[in-house]
């Protein structure tokens, strides 16, 4: 089975904080993805990687960076939190484009006070 | 318009009532197909893929209708523990990194 794993499954941060989530997968897939979910909202992407190095903006980039050194591992930062950065961070990798489902990990639950 | 809608729902049914959920996309160039299932506060789970042909999971089935570009889930003899909210998925052909477009999601509540 795909095994995503996210660092944390609940976090608390303070406004203008630099906050780090990480998720690493264990299937050599290729293609990660951060995603963030709020209510009413469904899921919007944040930004996705389909090789080491390489990164590409999603829907709702700004606010976010994110860094992708070793296949693995998929880090999402957020450079000076703020509260409308409270949510749910859902991270996701798949195995290549096309056909692939993708496979999220449990999710981490961040609180920006 | 979205690009992948869905009935939020919510549908209220009885144990062992037959209930189907459809989703539509907008892009013809769509290739692949998925229904998730996410229970509150939890991750997205695969639920099946959907093929061409259609295809059964035990109780579930999926269809595909590429003229009229939706996809449908029956949930045949619905148990309690089907109650969740069921996401259809669609990746585009010709994109980078599988990126996929997710529905909001329809709300099943199964009740005894």
């Amino acid at each position: 089975d795909v095994k995503v794993t996210q660092s944390s499954r609940y976090l608390v941060k303070r406004t203008g904080e630099k906050v780090f989530l990480e998720c690493v997968q264990d299937m050599d897939h290729e293609n990660m993805f951060w995603y963030r979910q709020d209510p009413g909202l469904g899921l919007r992407l944040i930004y996705f990687s389909y090789d080491v190095k390489m990164k590409e903006k999603g829907d709702i980039p700004e606010g976010y960076s994110v860094s992708r050194e070793k296949k693995e591992r998929f880090s999402l930062i957020l450079e000076s939190a703020s509260t409308n950065q409270t949510s749910m961070y859902l991270c996701a990798s798949s195995l290549t484009w096309g056909n692939q489902p993708q496979h999220f990990g449990d999710g981490t639950r961040l609180s920006i006070l | 318009r979205k690009e992948v809608e869905q009935d939020p729902g919510p549908f209220n049914v009885p144990e062992g009532a037959t209930v189907a959920f459809n989703c539509t996309y907008s892009n013809s160039a769509s290739q692949s197909f998925f229904w998730y299932r996410q229970d509150c506060r939890k991750e997205p789970k695969l639920l099946m893929s959907v093929y061409s042909s259609g295809n059964e999971d035990g109780r579930f089935t999926a269809q595909l209708n590429r003229a009229s570009q939706y996809i449908s889930l029956l949930i045949r003899d619905s148990k309690l523990s089907d109650s969740a909210t069921y996401l259809c998925v669609v990746n585009m052909r010709n994109t980078n990194a599988g990126k996929s477009t997710f529905g909001d999601g329809t709300t099943l509540t199964v009740k005894p």
